[in-house]
Formats: structure tokens, sequence, C-alpha cells
């Protein structure tokens, strides 16, 4: 089964740092393009990051360029986001979500990040 | 930045009626690169369309979509119960990957 599972969110001050990781299982991450995607509470999906199979390339939302990094590591089968000065307007449930070149499928469950003093 | 609109905010229908939901684009979305997304309450997004008509895998055949160019369209044939959701479109034409803001599909 095709499987994503989000961890290292939580709770943190404005200013802060988180980085979230994605594992993956079920397919042969390494010939993937990975999305980390967002939702704030009650709002719409907003798109983050996205990087290519081997890591060589990666592309950001301007609302989070030069703060976010996206990575990989294809030996781990896992993606990660490093988060760094985090606003109030970064809280939301991050997704990270495989590129089929056909849409995104499928998604990870999520997992939560607060920026709050 | 291609900005996805879509409409209407919110869908009042019954079970067996029709839906149908709309997406425009702010400019063309190339090969028709245009996805649809469900998501339920609490749950992540799931894949339905891609390519604007076609349906992923396991997608009942009651959804289809169509249009091309800045003009698209999910069609639910029949509604059932576990339909109610919130839809997003999305292009995957061309970075930044841009989503519509989403259409509530509620029971009437």
């Amino acid at each position: 089964e095709v499987q994503l599972v989000e961890s290292g969110g939580g709770l943190v001050q404005p200013g802060g740092s988180l980085r979230l990781s994605c594992a993956a299982s079920g397919f042969t991450f390494s010939s993937y393009w990975m999305h980390w995607v967002r939702q704030a509470p009650g709002k719409g999906l907003v798109w983050v990051s996205r990087i290519n199979s081997d890591g060589s390339s990666t592309s950001y939302a301007d609302s989070v360029k030069g703060r976010f990094t996206i990575s990989r590591d294809n030996a781990k089968d896992t993606l990660y986001l490093q988060m760094n000065s985090l606003r109030a307007e970064d809280t939301a449930v991050y997704y990270c979500t495989r590129d089929c070149t056909r849409g995104f499928d499928p998604w990870g469950q999520g997992t939560l990040v607060t920026v709050s003093s | 930045e291609i900005v996805l609109t879509q409409s209407p905010a919110t869908l009042s229908l019954s079970p067996g009626e029709r839906a149908t939901l709309s997406c425009g684009a702010s400019q063309s979305v190339s090969n028709n690169y245009l996805a649809w997304y469900q998501q339920k309450p609490g749950l992540a997004p799931r894949l339905l369309m891609y390519d604007a008509s076609s349906r992923a895998t396991g997608i009942p055949d009651r959804f289809s979509g169509s249009g091309s160019g800045t003009d698209f369209t999910l069609t639910i044939s029949r509604l059932e119960p576990e339909d109610f959701a919130v839809y997003y479109c999305q292009q995957y034409a061309r970075s930044p990957y841009t989503f519509g803001q989403g259409t509530k599909l509620e029971i009437k």
C-alpha cells in the first residue's frame, strides 16, 4: 500500500524553527517528485514547495521563499521541510504528497503546525 | 501565477441530484493539466480527476470532468450521501501549482 506519514508538527513561537518529516512506503520514493501543501484552519489548500526526484531542483511559494527549505533522503525514503523564521500566518496543517505527473496522489494525513506565543 | 476561481462557493443539493462545479483560470492551463480533489472534514484531500477529464483510480463513474483552456467543470451525475464534501481544482501545468478556493457541496 502506498503511504505517506508526516511528523514533526507542534507549537512553536514566532521566529522559531521546526522540521517536518514525511516517511514514504509502498512505492519507489526515489522515482517521484514530492510536494508540501498546507491548509490553514478553516481555509483552502495552498501549495508550499516541490522537490524533484534526486533532490537537485526545488521551488517554493513566494510566501515561504528564503524561510523554508525542502529536502529529501532517498536512502531513507523520507521528505523534509525545514521551516525557519516562522510567523503566525504559517499556522496550518502541512501535507506531503506525491507528484504523479497527473495530479498529486496520495496525500499524507497531515501534521499541524501552530505558531503562537 | 495562474489564479483559479471556483464557483459557486457553496452548492446545496439533495442526494440523487446532479452537481455542476466550475473552475476558471486566469490564463490558459497548458495541456489541460487540471486536477480535482475531494476533501472531507478532518481528512486529507483525495485525487478525483486529472488532465481535466480522466478519473483517478477507484473513482466512480458518476464523477466526470470536462473543459479546456481556462474553463473547467466537475460534474457528479447523481449525488450519493458520501459525495457531500469540499472540492478543489488545481493546475499542475507550472509552478506555483495553484488551487482554487474550493466549493462546498452540502446537503439541502
